[in-house]
């Protein structure tokens, strides 16, 4: 009953340094998100994937890359860190867009940028 | 303007009270309505899906306004596990994604 996983769940990087945070949801979901939480700012959407091997940007894109190789699985990946980027990232999935069905969340990565 | 726009709070009342948050939202073609929960550094959790006819679950009522593009989530009641921050989202008409609120924190007190 594991839902939606995120990988790691803390990390702590230079400026420069490069590093891939996994998702992975077992629920057959179609759709899959990765946002970002800052304090006072709610969450904000980075990329979105609408199927595998479908990639989407999102309302924050810049700095982050992604990929849906698998259906199960979405990374997003960081080339080059800034400091900008220290953040709460968040991982979400959904069977479908169009319906009332809630997104399913994974529990978090706490990432920060020195 | 925001697509999705709530009062940031916060809200401190005391355990008893009736407190009622509002958000409001930018497209009229927006499609479905949650109110997510969010606990300090945890994930958001859905709390409530909201119908156009509105509906209720136990201690809350959430209430959509589609001519005004608001919706509402009343809480009756207040216990203080309901001390969370509480997120507007709205599934707008384009691009397949859901669009956040940047909460509401509310606190309960003895």
């Amino acid at each position: 009953n594991a839902g939606v996983t995120q990988t790691p769940k803390f990390r702590v990087l230079k400026t420069g340094q490069s590093m891939t945070l996994l998702c992975a949801q077992d629920m057959n979901h179609e759709y899959m998100y990765w946002y970002r939480q800052d304090p006072g700012m709610g969450l904000r959407l980075i990329h979105y994937s609408v199927g595998e091997g479908t990639t989407a940007k999102g309302e924050v894109p810049d700095g982050y890359n992604v990929s849906r190789l698998k259906k199960q699985n979405f990374l997003l990946g960081l080339e080059s860190a800034a400091p900008s980027q220290t953040s709460v990232y968040f991982c979400a999935s959904i069977g479908s867009a169009y319906s009332n069905q809630p997104q399913h969340f994974g529990d978090g990565t706490r990432l920060s940028i020195l | 303007r925001k697509e999705v726009e709530q009062d940031p709070g916060p809200f401190n009342v005391p355990e008893g009270a009736t407190v009622a948050f509002n958000c409001t939202y930018s497209n009229s073609a927006s499609q479905s309505f949650f109110w997510y929960r969010q606990d300090c550094r945890k994930e958001p959790k859905l709390l409530m899906s909201v119908y156009s006819s509105g509906n209720e679950d136990g201690r809350f009522t959430a209430q959509l306004n589609r001519a005004s593009q608001y919706i509402s989530l009343l809480i009756r009641d207040s216990k203080l596990s309901d001390s969370a921050t509480y997120l507007c989202v709205v599934n707008m008409e384009y691009g397949n994604k859901l669009v956040f609120g940047a909460g509401t924190i509310l606190r309960v007190k003895s």
